[in-house]
């Protein structure tokens, strides 16, 4: 069964750092390109930051470009958000999924809370 | 603000059809494919169409969708309570080289 398992989320102080996972079960992620999406509280879905089944390229939203990076560990079929210099707009549910023109498989969402 | 356009909302009744609609331009829609999803309360998004009008396995025909030019549409018909929900389309920006999603539209089932 093809599964995305998110973590790491918390509640974290303005202009700290906190690290997101996105553990893949029953796929490889050498296979397909990886998402994450997040969803602030009663808004929209925000697309953050796409990584290549090669691991090559990433492309970042204007949001969060410059302070996050997106990586990953083939062999933990892994793949993190390094989130640094947090603000209050960051604060969101976080959801990883895969796949490329179309994201078919989502994980259940780990949620970030930036407050002092 | 979303490079993208949707209805903030539309209703219908039991039964009924209903189309949700998503504008864009020609870096985005005009050039690459269209998805949407489903987002029930409290659940992650799922995947109802992808490739402007493919259906996922045990989407069920209700759900239909086209693209012309830099619109697309969802169509969703026998409407049941079950399909209140809020709908996003998503496409690719080749110009800024994102992915972008529409504001949402949230479903009513009357």
């Amino acid at each position: 069964q093809v599964r995305l398992a998110e973590s790491g989320g918390g509640v974290v102080r303005p202009g700290r750092s906190l690290r997101l996972a996105c553990v893949a079960s029953g796929f490889s992620y050498r296979d397909f390109d990886v998402h994450w999406v997040r969803q602030a509280p009663g808004k929209g879905l925000e697309w953050v930051v796409v990584i290549s089944a090669d691991g090559r390229n990433q492309y970042y939203g204007v949001a969060v470009k410059g302070r996050f990076i997106i990586s990953r560990d083939t062999p933990k079929n892994t793949v993190y958000l390094q989130m640094a210099g947090v603000t209050p707009e960051d604060t969101a549910v976080y959801y990883c999924a895969k796949n490329r023109d179309y994201l078919d498989v989502w994980g259940q969402g780990t949620t970030v809370t930036v407050s002092s | 603000q979303s490079l993208l356009t949707q209805p903030p909302s539309v209703s219908a009744a039991p039964g009924q059809r209903v189309t949700i609609s998503c504008s864009g331009s020609s870096s985005n829609i005009g050039r690459n494919y269209v998805s949407w999803y489903q987002q029930l309360p409290g659940t992650a998004p799922k995947l109802v169409i992808y490739d402007n009008f493919q259906r996922p396995s045990g989407i069920p025909d209700r759900f239909s969708a086209s693209k012309s030019g830099t619109s697309a549409t969802l169509a969703i018909t026998g409407l049941q309570t079950g399909d209140e929900a809020d709908y996003y389309c998503a496409t690719w920006e080749s110009n800024l080289n994102v992915h972008v999603f529409g504001p949402g539209t949230r479903l009513t089932v009357l």
